[in-house]
């Protein structure tokens, strides 16, 4: 099942350290998301990449956090000077460029502050 | 402004009988709605869409009805089963290409 991979799973860490997460998409998808999802929330969407253009970025995304999608296959998002309202769940999702197709969601990497 | 509502938090069913579960927008312009599931320490599963043009979409004990002039949609289960167990988000988007805008979720509980 070649499904949407996120890496690491769980990433503890101390406030202020920066921190990556990695997704890898279904690989025909020529596009892909980050979404944050804290407790009681739906997930929240980031910013949003078309092969390896960033196409759209939510204000959510302070200038303390980059996403990259170099080749147009994986993705990293850093987050920088992590602060605790930084914990959360981070979701990476890709679709494909056909019309209305759903997107398809990997587990998430959750990351907690201390 | 929580532009996708599922007012229900929760919502507990017998097991075969039919679950509804409840979802409002307040954005006339989405026209891609979406219903995903979802299981602790796993990421939320695609379920089940309806483009705008439609006003009721099936597959297997999945259907989703959309009532624009009322912006809600919902989403029947029939029959209810023990693995429906789960948090189910609601979403819309502008376009099947865009963003997708998430509600808050309701856990539905399947009684024995």
């Amino acid at each position: 099942d070649t499904g949407v991979s996120q890496d690491p799973r769980h990433k503890i860490t101390k406030r202020g350290q920066n921190v990556t997460f990695r997704c890898d998409p279904i690989s025909e998808h020529n596009r892909l998301y980050w979404y944050r999802q804290t407790l009681g929330q739906g997930p929240e969407f980031l910013t949003y990449f078309q092969n390896e253009a960033q196409l759209e970025k939510s204000r959510l995304l302070s200038d303390r956090f980059s996403a990259e999608r170099p080749k147009g296959s994986f993705s990293t998002l850093e987050i920088q000077r992590t602060e605790q309202g930084d914990s959360a769940m981070y979701l990476c999702a890709s679709s494909s460029l056909a019309v209305s197709q759903p997107q398809h969601f990997g587990d998430g990497t959750r990351l907690s502050i201390l | 402004d929580q532009q996708v509502k599922q007012n229900s938090p929760s919502l507990s069913v017998q097991e075969g009988r039919i679950s509804i579960l409840n979802c409002d927008y307040t954005n006339s312009m989405f026209d891609y709605f979406l219903w995903y599931k979802k299981y602790p320490a796993e990421g939320p599963t695609f379920l089940i869409s309806i483009s705008s043009i439609k006003d009721k979409n099936e597959d297997g004990r999945f259907t989703v009805f959309l009532n624009k002039s009322a912006k809600h949609l919902s989403l029947h289960i029939v029959p209810s089963q023990p693995g429906d167990s789960a948090v189910y988000f609601c979403a819309a988007s502008l376009g099947g290409d865009d963003k997708i805008i998430f509600g808050k979720g309701t856990r539905l509980h399947i009684l024995p």
